[in-house]
């Protein structure tokens, strides 16, 4: 199976900062990566498709990049909506899988 | 506009049979490169996928002991199914049904979810 593995585990900022999360998967996987958002109680909102497309209605402060086994997802100018959990999500080869999630808090 | 809603027990006892059903709207699962997969999320923990059924009646099961599940559907009624068997507390969590726009965007749209609670 193909392991994510997200850092940092945790971020704290504050509003206004640009904000990177990274994304490792244990062997390659192409572009077929995913991000999603999740604020508690809440369903997982997708964010990034295939590494760096833009899903439709997200905004676009942020952006996601990589191919292979790296990825970064980007917030550009964190906002108060954005304080939330984000997961990296693999569906290049099966059992599909996620990574571990990072937590965005306020600083 | 596509939506997904997640319906079942809320609560089951250990070792007992859980079925849950995602009834969804807006799209069909007789459309080529459409799927509808099952992920959960216990308390506090990431997600984990379960299971995906495809419009071709392909099934692929997580990284979870994949005997414990079947993952069927019902296009009549747009339905798919997920049963799990011999339910154990640490398969409490909360339990989405996805739509899966195969090759494209993965699992673009989501239900909101349930927790079952898995407890004598």
């Amino acid at each position: 199976d193909i392991q994510m593995t997200q850092s940092p585990s945790t971020l704290s900022a504050s509003v206004g900062v640009r904000v990177t999360i990274t994304c490792r998967a244990s062997q390659s996987i192409s572009s077929w990566l995913a991000w999603y958002q999740q604020k508690p109680g809440k369903a997982p909102k997708l964010l990034i498709y295939k590494a760096s497309s833009l899903e439709s209605g997200v905004p676009s402060r942020f952006s996601g990049s990589g191919s292979g086994t790296e990825f970064t997802l980007t917030i550009s100018s964190l906002q108060p909506d954005d304080f939330a959990t984000y997961y990296c999500h693999q569906y290049n080869s099966y059992p599909w899988t996620f990574g571990q999630g990072t937590k965005v808090e306020i600083k | 506009q596509i939506t997904l809603k997640e319906s079942g027990p809320t609560l089951v006892k250990p070792t007992q049979t859980l079925t849950l059903t995602c009834t969804f709207s807006g799209f069909s699962l007789r459309t080529r490169g459409v799927g509808v997969g099952w992920i959960r999320q216990p308390p506090g923990k990431a997600l984990e996928w379960l299971a995906i059924i495809y419009w071709d009646d392909d099934k692929r099961y997580g990284p979870v002991l994949k005997s414990r599940f079947t993952i069927t559907k019902d296009t009549s009624k747009n339905q798919v199914v997920l049963t799990m068997t011999n339910m154990d507390p640490i398969d409490t969590a909360s339990y989405y049904c996805a739509h899966i726009n195969w090759r494209n965007s993965g699992a673009d749209y989501w239900g909101q979810g349930t927790l079952v609670t898995v407890s004598s």
